[in-house]
C-alpha cells in the first residue's frame, strides 16, 4: 500500500492567495483527519470525516478554512485568503474501523509558507 | 480525554533499552493509552496501544500500572533511528475520533 498521499509537499504563496492542499487516504479507510503543526501550538486537529461526512470541525480556525471529502479516496483543505500565520505543516491521516484499534496513519505532510 | 504528563526530553545510549514514562492519573475506565512517535520532518507514526494489560509488538512494549494511572513505553534495543518525539495519548477506544497531542518526550539516542 502506498500509504496516505499528500500534495503538494511544499507550497509557498503570498498573503491573500488561495491555497488548496490535497490528500488521498489509504484505500478502505473510513476516517480521514486533517492536522496542523506549528512550533507554537504543536499538533492540533482541524477536522475529521467519517465515511466522507464531517464529524468534528471545531478545530478549524475560522471561515477562511474549509475542507471537503467528495469521495472516499480524496479530500481537500482550502485556505482562502491565506495569511502568514497559516504557515505550518499540514498533515492528513486516515484510519479504519476494521482494525478495531483505529490507529491513524499519517501522510508526509505539506509544508505551507505564506509570505 | 484524559490529560497526560511526559518528561520533555530523555537521552538513551544506542543498544540500550529506552523507557519512556507517561502519567495519566485521571484516566477513565473506557480510555486506552496510545503511543505515537514523530521522527523529524515526518508524519506521526503509530507504535502501540493498550487498555490495562501489558502489550508487545514488533516495535515496542507497553507496561500499564495496575491502577492505570501511569504507563511506560519500552524500546528494548534503541537505535539512532529511534530518535524522535514520543507522544502518549489517552482516549476513549476503541473507536474512531481525534487524537489530542501534547508536547511529548524528545528522545535522543546517542552512539
Amino acid at each position: 500500500d502506498a500509504g496516505v498521499i499528500q500534495s503538494p509537499r511544499h507550497e509557498v504563496t503570498e498573503m491573500g492567495q488561495e491555497v488548496t492542499l490535497r490528500c488521498k487516504p489509504i484505500s478502505g479507510h473510513d476516517y480521514l483527519f486533517w492536522y496542523r503543526q506549528t512550533m507554537m501550538r504543536g499538533l492540533e486537529l482541524l477536522i475529521y470525516f467519517n465515511n466522507n461526512v464531517p464529524i468534528d470541525d471545531s478545530g478549524m480556525p475560522e471561515d477562511r478554512f474549509s475542507a471537503k471529502m467528495p469521495n472516499a479516496s480524496f479530500s481537500t483543505l482550502k485556505i482562502q485568503p491565506s495569511e502568514p500565520r497559516d504557515s505550518a505543516v499540514y498533515f492528513c491521516a486516515s484510519s479504519s474501523a476494521r482494525t478495531g484499534s483505529y490507529e491513524q496513519y499519517f501522510g508526509p505532510g505539506t509544508r505551507l509558507t505564506v509570505t | 480525554d484524559a490529560k497526560t504528563t511526559q518528561p520533555t526530553s530523555m537521552d538513551c545510549a544506542e543498544g540500550r533499552a529506552a523507557n519512556l514514562p507517561c502519567n495519566h492519573s485521571t484516566i477513565s475506565g473506557n480510555e486506552y493509552v496510545y503511543w505515537y512517535r514523530q521522527i523529524h520532518s515526518q508524519g506521526p507514526q503509530y507504535i502501540i496501544h493498550g487498555l490495562k494489560n501489558n502489550e508487545t509488538n514488533e516495535m515496542a512494549s507497553l507496561i500499564i500500572t495496575e491502577d492505570r494511572k501511569s504507563s511506560t513505553l519500552i524500546l528494548p534495543h534503541a537505535t539512532l533511528r529511534d530518535t524522535a518525539v514520543y507522544y502518549c495519548i489517552v482516549r476513549v477506544g476503541n473507536q474512531g475520533g481525534k487524537l489530542i497531542f501534547g508536547q511529548g518526550t524528545e528522545l535522543s539516542v546517542k552512539p
